[in-house]
């Protein structure tokens, strides 16, 4: 079965950064694009990045353009995204999803999360 | 940027009854880019409607979606006290965005 398990989060000074993995399973990796959604505490669900299926388009949301990073290793099957220049309020739980199909598409599959906190 | 609008915040409502809730997007969608999730406490979302009205795998029948253009509804027809979370609409037409969210609580 799919099975989407997110890793990397933790406790990280405003300024710093870090890398968030999600690794993918039951499914094959490199027909589907993946995002990156978070939810601040109490919030709602914010999407914050897409890549492609095969890598070649990376979108991001405005607020953390310049600052995060969107990535995926076929040969592990995984995906990454990459923080940096963390700000108070991107902390959050950070959710990867895969798509149902194609690129424009609703997330059939979520993993459980990792917790980013930004705090000095 | 497509902002879609729920309402309302929160339902309120008995098992057995029906809770219907709406999504309004500030610029037409495409029905086929429409979608509902549910997300309990402490958990990830779920893919509950895509395209507007159609069904994820395994979802009951129970849950349903209508809509097109700026408005769409999500119907539970016959509320169950696990359908007590927190509702989201979410676009995928232009960009990806998702609703601020309606919690159904059942009474």
């Amino acid at each position: 079965q799919v099975q989407l398990v997110e890793s990397g989060g933790g406790v990280v000074q405003p300024g710093g950064s870090l890398r968030l993995s999600c690794a993918a399973s039951g499914f094959t990796f490199t027909s589907y694009g993946m995002h990156w959604v978070r939810q601040a505490p109490g919030k709602g669900l914010e999407w914050v990045a897409f890549i492609q299926n095969d890598g070649s388009n990376k979108y991001y949301v405005d607020s953390v353009k310049g600052r995060f990073t969107i990535s995926r290793d076929q040969t592990k099957n995984m995906l990454y995204l990459q923080l940096k220049s963390l700000r108070a309020e991107d902390a959050a739980v950070y959710y990867c999803a895969k798509v149902l199909s194609g690129s424009y598409s609703a997330s059939d599959k979520w993993g459980q999360g990792t917790k980013v906190t930004v705090s000095s | 940027e497509i902002v879609l609008t729920q309402s309302p915040g929160t339902l309120s409502l008995s098992p057995g009854e029906r809770a219907t809730l709406s999504c309004r997007a500030s610029q037409s969608v495409s029905s086929t880019y429409l979608a509902w999730y549910q997300q309990k406490p402490g958990q990830a979302p779920r893919l509950l409607i895509y395209g507007a009205s159609s069904r994820a795998t395994g979802i009951p029948d129970r849950f349903s979606g209508s809509g097109s253009g700026t408005d769409f509804i999500f119907t539970i027809s016959r509320l169950e006290p696990e359908d007590s979370a927190v509702y989201y609409c979410h676009q995928y037409s232009s960009s990806w965005t998702f609703g601020q969210g309606t919690k159904v609580e059942i009474k």
